[in-house]
């Protein structure tokens, strides 16, 4: 059974300041990793595919990166602006799969 | 932008009641998905669908769950007799192509069960 684990759970962080979070997963059979952002009320978005071991990717002040060897990947945000403050999901695919496997997301507050 | 809608956003039934609840995908897309969450758990995959058959099923999604694509626009899933543990958010998503493709989802119908 793929287990995909993030932390931490919830986060606070002053505005302006930088942060970042965990997702772990069983590096065998890895396929791809996603990362979501979900606002309440809004549809999950799409902010990263990562599918190889040593990928970064970076959208504005948003990057994450990638460790298939042993099992994780770390959202970053550089200057936390209050409209960052939402759940961000990762989820993985292994080899054969159709399907996403979720992790159980890191509740992140920017305090104005 | 294209996006993914779902209704109803909220919907109340009794236990034993049927449900369909209703997704229009992004119009290109060509693969589609429907997830779960329970309230304080993990979203959780329910089944994938392609070309007009499902091609992967969770063990949850059992007999008395369905999806079914009827008109080319819309995708459905029907749950014929709710349970109180089907009580969740459920998420519809569709993408282009197979993963890695990211898939888009819609924003969830929170669906409740008395």
């Amino acid at each position: 059974i793929l287990n995909v684990e993030q932390s931490p759970q919830s986060l606070h962080v002053q505005e302006g300041d930088s942060t970042n979070f965990t997702c772990s997963f069983p590096s065998s059979n890895f396929y791809a990793l996603h990362w979501y952002r979900w606002e309440t009320a809004k549809s999950p978005e799409a902010l990263f595919v990562m599918t190889l071991n040593g990928d970064e990717k970076k959208k504005g002040r948003i990057s994450a990166t990638l460790n298939t060897k042993e099992g994780y990947s770390y959202l970053y945000i550089k200057g936390s602006q209050p409209e960052d403050s939402a759940t961000y999901l990762c989820a993985c695919i292994i080899q054969g799969a159709q399907k996403l496997v979720f992790g159980q997301g890191t509740r992140l507050t920017i305090n104005p | 932008e294209p996006e993914v809608t779902q209704t109803p956003s909220h919907q109340v039934t009794q236990m034993g009641q049927e449900v369909i609840l209703r997704c229009v995908p992004i119009s290109n897309h060509l693969y589609f998905y429907w997830y779960r969450q329970i309230l304080g758990q993990k979203v959780e995959f329910l089944v994938s669908f392609y070309n007009n058959e499902i091609s992967e099923k969770s063990e949850i999604f059992d007999d008395q769950f369905s999806v079914e694509r009827p008109d080319g626009s819309n995708f459905t899933l029907k749950i014929r007799s709710t349970k109180l543990e089907d009580s969740a958010m459920y998420f519809c998503a569709s993408s282009y192509g197979r993963f890695p493709e990211t898939q888009y989802f819609g924003p969830g119908t929170r669906l409740l069960v008395l």
